[in-house]
């Protein structure tokens, strides 16, 4: 069965800190990857997403994430959080026969000035 | 380019009460999905219509929750008769087509509270 799981539910750094968001998944395929961010009050913004190819994604906002097979993970990274950061933020699995969307729970993220 | 539009943004009901969400994707994009979100948790697909037809309404409460897409573009979800645990943000998504690598685009969402 499909699965994303974020094992951070919050996670707080300090303004100038860099940044690793963790993202597992279980798929019985290889799977389309996506973050999301949300701000509060807002719908999910899509920051980046992994297909195929080079594993080493670049998103908006000075996001990327690296996708390792081996340990089916996909994390996202920052290297400076500014506090506009501060946000939940969403992975998720899709692709394959499903066509449908799994979400992870989600880290919610606290920048400190 | 006009975003997903939503509404209403907030809706406070009592139980057994009905409600109506409204969803007007981006303009050309064939596929629209409904999704729940409850405090603390992702978002869960609901239902997905590619164009006015179903394509996966699997994890919809069918005996209270229905949905559905006029001529293929504005929906409508609606819940009737709401319970306590229906309160959540409701959150409306549509994307080009209907394939899992399709970049889905989320409105503002709706905020239900069942009291």
């Amino acid at each position: 069965a499909q699965s994303v799981t974020q094992p951070d539910i919050h996670i707080t750094v300090s303004e100038g800190a860099s940044l690793e968001l963790r993202c597992n998944y279980s798929y019985g395929a290889t799977p389309y990857l996506f973050w999301y961010v949300q701000s509060p009050g807002q719908g999910l913004q899509l920051l980046l997403k992994y297909f195929s190819g080079d594993t080493l994604v670049q998103g908006i906002k000075g996001f990327e994430a690296e996708f390792k097979r081996s340990q089916s993970s996909f994390n996202l990274r920052k290297p400076s959080v500014h506090w506009s950061d501060a946000a939940e933020y969403f992975c998720a699995v899709g692709g394959g026969g499903t066509y449908k969307y799994i979400f992870g729970t989600g880290t919610r993220l606290k920048v400190l000035a | 380019e006009a975003g997903v539009a939503q509404s209403p943004r907030y809706k406070i009901i009592e139980k057994r009460q009905s409600v109506a969400f409204w969803c007007n994707p981006i303009s050309g994009h064939a596929t629209l999905y409904w999704y729940q979100q409850i405090l603390g948790q992702g978002p869960k697909l609901l239902i997905q219509f590619q164009n006015n037809g179903v394509v996966d309404d699997s994890q919809l409460p069918k005996d209270r929750f229905s949905a559905e897409r006029l001529k293929g573009v504005d929906s409508t979800l609606k819940i009737q008769p709401a319970k306590l645990e229906d309160s959540a943000v409701y959150l409306c998504a549509s994307s080009l087509a209907s394939g899992g690598s399709d970049t889905q685009y989320f409105g503002p969402g709706t905020r239900l509270t069942v009291l």
